[in-house]
């Protein structure tokens, strides 16, 4: 079975500060990770993708991930936070032979403060 | 229009009122998805159909009816809801087939927001 942790239900962090969000998952087998942001009233969009290749994977709108299997980790980062940035953001991860399923951790809630 | 649609975007219903969501995409994808997202609670998966045929039920009471006519909609029949069935309801798409090794992104709607009284 899979699982994944996201550590911090609330994130702060200034405009123009680094954003770092952390995900950490558990499988057997090699995952896929998935990154999905979620802005209120909205549904999910996903952001970026591991699926095997390159451990360190660019999104959308700045964001990129690095999977590292020794931490079974794969935090969301972005340089410099926008204020349009303020949203929920889910890690979810996916094993191989049964892509059609996504276990979802509990979400990070990011503040970008003025 | 493009992407997945989902209709109504709110909905409030009386726990003897029956009503139904509708699910549309337009992305040309076989497989397509029911989760429930309630407050401080991860994502739950209800249903999943590939190809029109369910192949995930994950305990979900007899109260959730879903129907897949075709491989473009998907519905949510509610009846005799409880109070803790309010959440946002999500519809999801993505290729199907399932094929292991594959990654199958799924594509999220807006979602309808549903208010049990």
């Amino acid at each position: 079975a899979q699982s994944v942790t996201q550590l911090g239900s609330h994130v702060s962090v200034s405009e123009g500060a680094l954003v770092l969000l952390r995900c950490n998952y558990s499988s057997s087998v090699p995952p896929y990770l998935f990154w999905y942001v979620q802005y209120p009233n909205q549904g999910l969009q996903l952001l970026l993708k591991y699926t095997s290749a390159a451990t360190l994977v660019k999104g959308i709108n700045g964001f990129e991930a690095e999977f590292k299997k020794s931490e079974t980790s794969f935090h969301l980062t972005k340089p410099s936070a926008h204020m349009s940035d303020a949203a929920e953001y889910f890690c979810a991860v996916s094993v191989s032979g049964s892509a059609r399923q996504l276990t979802f951790g509990s979400g990070t809630q990011l503040t970008v403060l003025p | 229009e493009t992407g997945v649609t989902q209709t109504p975007r709110h909905l409030v219903m009386g726990m003897t009122n029956k009503k139904s969501l509708k699910c549309e995409q337009h992305l040309g994808h076989n497989a397509m998805y029911w989760y429930k997202q309630s407050a401080k609670k991860p994502l739950e998966l209800m249903f999943v159909y590939n190809f029109k045929e369910q192949t995930e039920n994950n305990s979900v009471p007899s109260r959730f009816s879903p129907e897949c006519p075709n491989s473009s909609h998907l519905f949510l029949h509610l009846h005799t809801l409880q109070p803790e069935d309010s959440a946002l309801y999500l519809c999801a798409s993505s290729r199907g087939s399932g094929t292991s090794g594959t990654t199958d992104t799924q594509y999220f709607g807006p979602g309808t927001r549903l208010t049990v009284l």
